[in-house]
């Protein structure tokens, strides 16, 4: 089975401080996604990668970045977080489209919350 | 524009009865669509999914969902609802934004399966 692995659960920051939220996914797969899960507004994308070293801005990137320095491993930084990014955030990735039809496979989520 | 819709907040079902969840998109092209489900605290997992062929699609835990092009509909049902399928229902269609791929996802639906 595919794993991907968020490795914080829950994380509380104040107003200003720089976030890390880390990603490894363990089965090889080239694109990788950051979504933002809040009520009643469903998924929105943030950013995704499609390779090493690559990065597309999604819906809602403004406020964040992201990292792909290894295959395996995609990380989203908030250079200075907000209140208003108080948020589930969802790390997915799947493999490349030959051979696939598009379903995304989730970690189990980070929720940060910021003071 | 591509978009997904889930008219419905939150389903209220009584065990043992049928549920329907109901979504409809909007897409350009032959539509692939999807059913996650959330259970609390946890990530989305991948239920169902319509590419091509038969318009009723079975999945995982007993779910199905009825694909109808003239509706553009794509309705998650279960013949006989259980009290541990109460989670959070997210419909997704396959767009594509700047040239790539992405799943774009309504809102949720809560649903309550009452014992």
């Amino acid at each position: 089975d595919v794993k991907v692995t968020q490795s914080s659960r829950y994380l509380v920051k104040r107003t200003g401080e720089k976030v890390f939220l880390e990603c490894v996914q363990d089965m090889d797969h080239e694109n990788m996604f950051w979504y933002r899960q809040d009520p009643g507004l469903g998924l929105r994308l943030i950013y995704f990668s499609y390779d090493v070293k690559m990065k597309e801005k999604g819906d809602i990137p403004e406020g964040y970045s992201v990292s792909r320095e290894k295959k395996e491993r995609f990380s989203l930084i908030l250079e200075s977080a907000s209140t208003n990014q108080t948020s589930m955030y969802l790390c997915a990735s799947k493999p490349t489209p030959l051979g696939n039809t598009g379903e995304l496979f989730f970690g189990e989520g980070s929720r940060l919350t910021v003071l | 524009a591509q978009s997904v819709a889930q008219p419905e907040d939150q389903v209220n079902v009584a065990e043992g009865n049928p549920l329907t969840v109901k979504c409809t998109y909007s897409v350009s092209g032959n539509p692939y669509l999807f059913w996650y489900v959330q259970y609390p605290n946890r990530g989305l997992q991948f239920l169902l999914k319509y590419i091509t062929g038969d318009n009723l699609v079975k999945g995982s835990y007993g779910f199905e969902a009825e694909f109808n092009k003239s509706q553009t509909s794509f309705h998650l049902k279960k013949p006989s609802a259980l009290v541990s399928d109460s989670a959070l229902y997210f419909c997704a269609v396959r767009g594509i934004s700047g040239g790539y791929n992405k799943l774009i996802f309504g809102a949720g639906t809560r649903l309550a399966v009452h014992p």
